[in-house]
């Protein structure tokens, strides 16, 4: 069965130190693997994708997320936290076999970034 | 930037009734999706929608859940009969037609079912 897992139900950093999410992954054919980042009362804002091709990728306000395909994991990473990059961050997983394209979703993970 | 809107913002009926939920999708985007978030709990993937069908729906989504385009902008989410364990945050998104692109999520409609 497909799954997401996200094994940390809260992260917390200081601020100016290297943050992680972790993210774990189970699918049949080849992931599309993807981050979202929710505020307090607002909706899943994208932040970055895995399609193909470099394991790096580059996403939205200075986070990059490593996948390792031997690992099946997808972490989440910034190089310096902010206190505003305080949020729930959730890994989501799309099987691209045929025409699913439904999301899979982790349960999130809380980051906290203190001052 | 586009963004995809949601109404209302915040839903309470009585347990029985029906509800539509209403979406309007970014206006390029061609495939639509309904998921909700029971309080606590994961998001989940309720039904897509392209080409003015169904495409894919879950196991959540029964015969008292319909979705419909009625014009080209809105996209709706009706729960016939709404029962308590309906009570959840209702996320609307939309995406581009072709390849793996990335949802785009409104903001969602918390219901609140009494």
């Amino acid at each position: 069965a497909q799954s997401v897992a996200q094994p940390e139900d809260q992260v917390n950093v200081a601020e100016g130190n290297p943050l992680t999410v972790k993210c774990t992954y189970s699918v049949s054919g080849n992931p599309y693997l993807f981050w979202y980042v929710q505020y307090p009362n607002r909706g899943l804002q994208f932040l970055l994708k895995y399609i193909t091709g470099d394991n790096l990728v580059k996403g939205s306000y200075g986070f990059e997320a490593e996948f390792n395909k031997s690992q099946t994991s997808f972490h989440l990473k910034k190089p310096s936290a902010l206190v505003s990059d305080s949020a729930l961050y959730f890994c989501a997983v799309r099987d691209n076999a045929g025409n699913n394209r439904k999301l899979i979703w982790g349960l999130g993970t809380s980051l906290a970034v203190n001052p | 930037e586009p963004e995809v809107t949601q109404t209302p913002s915040h839903q309470v009926t009585q347990m029985g009734q029906e509800v539509i939920l209403r979406c309007v999708p970014i206006s390029n985007h061609l495939y639509f999706y309904w998921y909700r978030q029971i309080l606590g709990q994961k998001v989940e993937f309720l039904v897509s929608f392209y080409n003015n069908e169904i495409s894919e729906k879950s196991e959540i989504f029964d015969d008292q859940f319909s979705v419909e385009r009625p014009d080209g902008s809105n996209f709706t989410l009706k729960i016939r009969s709404t029962k308590l364990e309906d009570s959840a945050m209702y996320f609307c998104a939309s995406s581009q037609m072709t390849g793996p692109y990335e949802q785009y999520f409104g903001p969602g409609t918390r219901l609140t079912v009494t």
